[in-house]
């Protein structure tokens, strides 16, 4: 079943914006990860958040995680065109036979105007 | 290049067909990976392979073989191809310490 659920499913804003995206996810995890998918790429790995963090950062990207409340946020700040993709959250669950295994979320697709 | 490569691009054949992905990567990991993405983007694990052993296998029809000669290569294998098979088919690849997946660009299978 799906582990991820994210929102907004698309999400439209002018450059120079910021932009939020939020993902659940429902069984306890060992890390979480985000991708970001150009159209017709394949997917490319941007951050991941272990269960023991809260924040991350990079470059422009800010990633929280709550693990009480299941859920995780993505925030671009000061977004360009070049931004515009499908971002997706993945969750790796925590021990057992699952290692290695991601469980990705439906995406938001980010379309980010000039 | 660093990377993770796939082969064919694109995969147009019928159904009944037998064809194969090929996947290579070059970065020293140790776990390979088959994904399927839908026509939603919904994308989903197929097979997970570390050293050559494989280690995840979801519920996938037995239609479909993985086989992974080396830890550098992974390949997909499909027999009686069928309609609901078209999809994006996408290899990733990852070590033990970083956690993070990298992925191929991605095959494009048409059915029809």
């Amino acid at each position: 079943s799906q582990q991820g659920e994210e929102d907004p499913q698309a999400l439209s804003i002018q450059e120079g914006e910021n932009a939020t995206m939020n993902c659940s996810y429902k069984t306890s995890i060992n890390n979480l990860q985000w991708y970001r998918q150009n159209s017709g790429r394949g997917l490319v790995h941007l951050i991941l958040i272990r269960s023991n963090e809260r924040e991350k950062h990079s470059g422009r990207l800010r990633v929280t995680l709550d693990t009480s409340k299941k859920s995780s946020s993505l925030l671009i700040t000061a977004s360009r065109a070049a931004d515009t993709a499908s971002y997706f959250c993945a969750t790796s669950n925590a021990g057992g036979t699952s290692y290695g295994k991601l469980t990705f979320g439906q995406g938001t697709i980010l379309t980010v105007h000039p | 290049d660093t990377a993770v490569s796939q082969t064919p691009k694109y995969l147009v054949t019928q159904m009944g067909n037998d064809k194969s992905i090929k996947c290579e990567q070059n970065l020293g990991h140790d776990t390979m990976y088959w994904y399927k993405q839908d026509s939603k983007k919904f994308l989903k694990i197929m097979f997970s392979y570390n050293n050559k052993e494989l280690i995840i296998n979801e519920t996938v029809p037995n239609r479909f073989s993985p086989k992974s000669p080396d830890k550098a290569h992974l390949n997909l294998h499909i027999n009686s191809l069928e309609l609901g098979d078209s999809a994006v088919y996408f290899c990733a690849s990852s070590s033990v310490e970083e956690g993070a997946q990298y992925f191929g660009p991605g095959t494009r299978l048409t059915v029809t």
